[in-house]
């Protein structure tokens, strides 16, 4: 059963613009969630990250939003750029030093 | 980037025949993770480890075995490859000395295997 679930297999935004990729979790005992970027044919990037106790995270261009009533996440990229195009893939983990728990991912492309 | 080499990057096999794919940090983290990352699957944790000669089973481990021991070094084996096992292997290791959080994981390059 997923307990993260990306439901958005792809997302287009222009060059410049916000994009914003969702992910939802089922599972209440998760209290640490990341994202991670893939291009292809390489293992997964880290990009950020968020513990439960906070309800936003920024670096740079990238945001994370933490709505945990909702159980809901969602990075926010300003301003996209084409090199953002890849998978983007969030991950919940509830326990240390064991695995993560992740989505399908979601292909963001973006375009000039 | 954290320092993480999979070996080896490709490999086609046949039904049937042992496997071994290997892992290697030279980061000193603690916590090593074989996944497999399979179309409309995300990734999938196959085994972990929590220290040398310290394993556990993941989500999807049967039919895989796996060996630590040392820290650097973690192999992911195959007894008897099926064609179901055809996907890209990823590795990944987390909580470095010092950590304060251990979840975050960093992942290697991945290996392709093909089992026809």
């Amino acid at each position: 059963d997923q307990q993260v679930k990306q439901n958005s297999p792809s997302l287009s935004v222009q060059e410049g613009r916000i994009s914003i990729l969702n992910c939802d979790y089922t599972n209440s005992m998760f209290d640490y969630f990341l994202w991670y970027k893939k291009y292809p044919a390489e293992g997964p990037t880290f990009l950020i990250s968020i513990s439960s106790i906070k309800d936003k995270n920024e670096d740079g261009r990238f945001t994370v939003f933490l709505n945990k009533s909702a159980k809901h996440l969602s990075l926010h990229i300003v301003p996209s750029q084409p090199g953002d195009s890849a998978v983007y893939f969030c991950a919940a983990s509830g326990y240390s030093g064991y695995a993560l728990n992740f989505g399908k991912g979601t292909s963001l492309l973006v375009t000039p | 980037d954290a320092g993480i080499t999979q070996s080896p990057r490709h490999k086609v096999t046949e039904t049937g025949t042992p496997v071994t794919l290997r892992c290697h940090q030279t980061e000193n983290h603690r916590y090593m993770y074989w996944y497999r990352q399979d179309p409309g699957h995300g990734l999938r944790l196959i085994h972990y480890s929590y220290g040398v000669k310290d394993t556990d089973k993941g989500e999807v481990s049967d039919g895989y075995s796996v060996s630590r021991s040392k820290t650097e070094d973690f192999l992911l084996t195959l007894e008897s490859a099926t064609s179901s096992q055809t996907s890209v292997y990823f590795c990944a290791i987390s909580g470095g000395a010092g950590a304060v959080v251990t979840d975050t994981q960093y992942f290697g390059p991945g290996t392709r295997l093909t089992v026809l």
